[in-house]
């Protein structure tokens, strides 16, 4: 139990298209989601705070345009990175909690390679 | 400010050659520690949670330990099936939700 889907695992994207990730909790209902982003040999630098039926909380120095978050169910949350470039190549995970005793459960992660 | 500091950023070891993993942190107020574990290019696989200074536990050949200041994660004869990166996450207090991450200690356990 307690799984959290991410798709795509690997996403190739031209630079100035968009690309949407989505991030689904199978066995469980999330009204939190949280997106991270993590760059080779770096931390996990949360992005921003999904929420269920309102709007997302951004951490200081993300771009709310450019990283457009969508909770629109209980175990649905997407991240649509706007006209994308190649800084914004990246790993991005996406996580959740189903209870205390299971900690935050990620995702497998999204590869972005911005072309 | 929060922050977690892990160290070694890399250690190898030979099967069966225990050793600890450590992540210091300072934290306003700690609501829990995590530590989990990261195979390359997949997400980080939940191994424990602590919450107060004192408490352990225990998952086959790990175990986790809490103080006031850090948190050891020992690895007990590892086999190589072991390698992965191990990260280390607190949850401050207050309301938010948000974890704070180290920058993980990469683990090769060589047969």
């Amino acid at each position: 139990g307690a799984v959290v889907s991410q798709h795509p695992s690997r996403v190739i994207c031209k630079s100035g298209t968009s690309v949407k990730i989505e991030c689904r909790s199978l066995d469980f209902q999330a009204t939190t989601m949280f997106w991270y982003r993590q760059f080779p040999k770096q931390s996990l630098m949360l992005m921003a705070t999904s929420n269920e039926g309102s709007k997302a909380t951004y951490e200081q120095g993300v771009e709310k345009d450019k990283f457009l978050i969508n909770h629109a169910s209980l175990t649905l949350s997407t991240l649509t990175v706007t006209s994308a470039h190649p800084e914004d190549s990246s790993f991005y995970i996406c996580s959740a909690s189903p209870g205390h005793l299971y900690g935050y459960t990620f995702g497998s992660g999204t590869r972005l390679t911005v072309v | 400010e929060d922050q977690v500091t892990q160290s070694p950023e890399a250690l190898r070891l030979q099967e069966g050659e225990s050793s600890s993993l450590n992540c210091s942190y300072t934290v306003s107020g700690l609501r829990g520690l995590f530590w989990y574990r990261q195979d390359p290019g997949k997400g980080p696989e939940f191994l424990f949670t602590l919450y107060s200074a004192g408490e352990e536990k225990e998952k086959e050949r790990l175990k986790a330990t809490l103080t006031k200041k850090e948190s050891f994660l020992h690895i007990t004869a590892p086999k190589p099936e072991d390698s992965a990166t191990y990260l280390c996450a607190v949850q401050p207090g207050g309301a938010t939700n948000k974890l704070i991450f180290g920058t993980g200690t990469l683990l090769a356990v060589q047969p």
